[in-house]
């Protein structure tokens, strides 16, 4: 069954750094997401993107962060200065509809020091 | 958003079929009910998604009153491996535009042995 892959499962990063997660959705999606979750708490929505835009952002998705589909197969969110509390778990997400289903990556570690 | 809730934990035995409801009162004539899966540092899964009725697949049954104020997820014959937070999601159906998931705290659903 085809996946959403994350890279890399574990980024350990200091603060006032740039950090890139990539993801590499299922290969005929069209929606494309990040959400995030903070140890022992919520899945929090991030982003969603579609038609090489953003469709909807959260107030969390402020200035320091951005989205790219670089190419036909990734898909990046940048943290331009990570501060400690960008540390979390962030997940990738991909859909061949809006909004629903939507397939899962495992997530990358974010852990800022 | 239709806004849904769920009880925060629940405790089964190997083999034993397993309810977890979920109430969204205010829920809209174009929402669907969706269940999502996680377990620890993974993913959200998704489990299944229906609209009236009952839905059934591989993996678990939904159950939907003809008033749709409720829903019922029920896995069948749960393992220890089932352990994991299930969340219930109501969102409308729309394309055009990537919308978010909207993720509550979810019930932990503890197996044992």
């Amino acid at each position: 069954e085809p996946e959403v892959t994350q890279t890399p499962s574990h980024q350990v990063t200091q603060m006032g750094q740039e950090v890139i997660l990539r993801c590499v959705p299922i290969s005929n999606h069209l929606y494309f997401y990040w959400y995030r979750q903070i140890l022992g708490q919520k899945v929090e929505f991030l982003v969603s993107f579609y038609n090489n835009e953003i469709s909807e952002k959260s107030e969390i998705f402020d200035d320091q962060f951005s989205v790219e589909r670089p190419d036909g197969s990734n898909f990046t969110l940048k943290i331009r200065s990570t501060k400690l509390e960008d540390s979390a778990m962030y997940f990738c997400a991909s859909g061949p509809e809006s909004p629903l289903p939507q397939h899962f990556g495992d997530g990358t570690r974010l852990s800022i020091l | 958003l239709a806004k849904t809730t769920q009880p925060i934990s629940m405790d089964s035995y190997e083999g034993q079929e397993v309810n977890i409801t979920c109430s969204h009162n205010n829920i809209a004539t174009n929402d669907y009910i969706t269940w999502y899966q996680q377990f620890p540092s993974q993913g959200p899964r998704f489990i299944i998604q229906g609209y009236k009725t009952k839905v059934t697949n591989e993996v678990a049954s939904l159950f939907i009153p003809a008033d749709r104020k409720s829903s019922t997820l029920s896995l069948p014959r749960v393992s220890l491996s089932d352990t994991a937070v299930y969340y219930c999601l109501v969102r409308p159906i729309s394309s055009g535009s990537a919308r978010q998931l909207t993720f509550g705290s979810g019930t932990q659903l503890t197996v044992l042995p």
